[in-house]
């Protein structure tokens, strides 16, 4: 079966530093693979997403995500934290790009100090 | 960018009454729409997909005579929750898609219900 496993419940990091948020997939075929972001009394908003070719993609606000197919993983990065930053964050994964529901992880909330 | 406004934002009410969530999107047509729901500290999880003019299609689990979707126009979709109990409760969020075959989803700000 499909699944999404994002094992960090909750992450905080110091304003400045670098972010890396963890998202493992299981899936047969290859996936569409997601990063979402939820802010409080907001939707989900879309940060990137993989479907084919360079396995580094980039997104919005800074970020990027690795497709690692060997480790079923979609990990998001962030080579500096702004406090805007602090939300959670879902991975997500698709049998396809086009008229299939995601499937999503639990979701990481991230906490930004100063 | 494309907006999917969901209403309410938040709604309490009592145990046995009926409560109807609307998620409208407001610059496309939005051919298929998803209805989720998110219990605190767990992931997003699909309840029913439902495409303009057709029966909402529900996941194993969902009871369809208890959370009626009605999907009468392309830039309408409502859930509505019948007779409502506390269990009930929970975050219940809207995503909808264009027709294209490449469409992004665009997602609602959710409704937060608390069935007293």
């Amino acid at each position: 079966a499909q699944s999404v496993t994002q094992p960090d419940i909750h992450i905080t990091v110091s304003e400045g530093a670098s972010l890396e948020l963890r998202c493992n997939y299981s899936y047969g075929a290859t996936p569409y693979l997601f990063w979402y972001v939820q802010s409080p009394g907001q939707g989900l908003q879309l940060l990137l997403k993989y479907f084919s070719g360079d396995t580094l993609v980039q997104g919005i606000k800074g970020f990027e995500a690795e497709f690692k197919r060997s480790q079923s993983s979609f990990n998001l990065r962030k080579p500096s934290v702004h406090w805007s930053d602090a939300a959670e964050y879902f991975c997500a994964v698709a049998p396809n790009q086009a008229g299939t529901a995601l499937i999503f992880g639990k979701g990481t909330t991230l906490s930004v100090s100063s | 960018g494309a907006v999917v406004s969901q209403h309410p934002s938040r709604v309490i009410c009592k145990s046995g009454t009926s409560v109807k969530i609307e998620c409208r999107s407001l610059d496309f047509q939005a051919t298929t729409m998803f209805w989720y729901r998110q219990f605190p500290k767990q992931s997003l999880m699909l309840m029913a997909t439902s495409n303009e003019g057709s029966k909402a299609t529900y996941e194993q689990g969902v009871e369809k005579d208890k959370f009626l979707i009605n999907h009468a126009s392309l830039t309408l979709s409502t859930l509505t929750v019948t007779s409502a109990h506390p269990e009930d409760s929970s975050f219940y969020i809207c995503s909808a898609r264009g027709p294209g075959t490449n469409e992004k989803l665009f997602f609602g700000s959710g409704t937060q219900l608390s069935v007293l």
